[in-house]
């Protein structure tokens, strides 16, 4: 079966840092994304990793394990317009760029 | 400005009409998706299609039609044979070649 897990919510501090968690049992995986979502709104891209380690984009970071199923997003310096829902999602590995999502976490920033 | 537009972004309808969502993009993508999203749960795939005139069922197909005549387009048609068609829908495309999807602004349908 599929299957992606992802805390329901979180809640963190303005300034702070926080790390988002995904684990994943997918039958293929050919990469894994994160994604952004403001209430009402479109997902929006953040990262991919195809490969282990650590991806940097500025305040954002993700992180990928393949031996374990596991990545994490880590929201630096956090600011209250990052209060959002947080999307991970694997690519399965066939060619068709399916992605199979988790649930989402939403995330609070408060002051 | 190149992107996706989805119309509308609200839409009401009564139970038992079909209705049908737009998705047009210029970023001249070759592959295009429709997801449905349900609040507490992840996106699921509805259709998708990765060239002109051709489409493939995704997960949660029942219910749904979709048609890809032009590169351009990706109509969704929400049929009367849909159980729970209020939700959330969005339509993402992708350039052949390249990883990552990237999402229209979606159509919040509620049927009455």
């Amino acid at each position: 079966g599929q299957n992606i897990d992802q805390p329901t919510e979180m809640t963190a501090t303005e300034g702070a840092i926080v790390q988002i968690n995904c684990t994943y049992q997918t039958s293929g995986f050919n990469g894994l994304f994160w994604y952004q979502q403001h209430a009402g709104e479109a997902p929006t891209f953040l990262s991919y990793n195809v490969l282990d380690g650590l991806e940097e984009k500025g305040r954002f970071s993700s992180f990928l394990s393949r031996s374990k199923g596991y990545s994490y997003l880590l929201l630096k310096e956090l600011q209250m317009k990052d209060s959002a829902s947080y999307l991970c999602a694997v690519r399965d590995g066939g060619a068709t760029n399916k992605l199979i999502f988790g649930t989402g976490t939403l995330l609070a920033v408060q002051p | 400005d190149g992107g996706i537009t989805q119309s509308p972004k609200y839409l009401f309808r009564k139970e038992g009409q079909n209705v049908t969502l737009s998705c047009e993009q210029n970023l001249n993508h070759d592959a295009m998706y429709w997801y449905r999203q349900d609040p507490g749960q992840g996106l699921r795939l509805i259709y998708y299609s990765q060239i002109v005139n051709d489409f493939q069922k995704g997960d949660i197909a029942e219910g749904y039609s979709v048609s890809r005549e032009k590169k351009e387009s990706f109509p969704l048609t929400v049929t009367s044979a849909q159980k729970n068609p209020t939700a959330f829908y969005l339509c993402a495309s992708l350039r052949g070649g390249t990883d990552t999807q990237y999402f229209g602004p979606g159509t919040r349908l509620t049927v009455l």
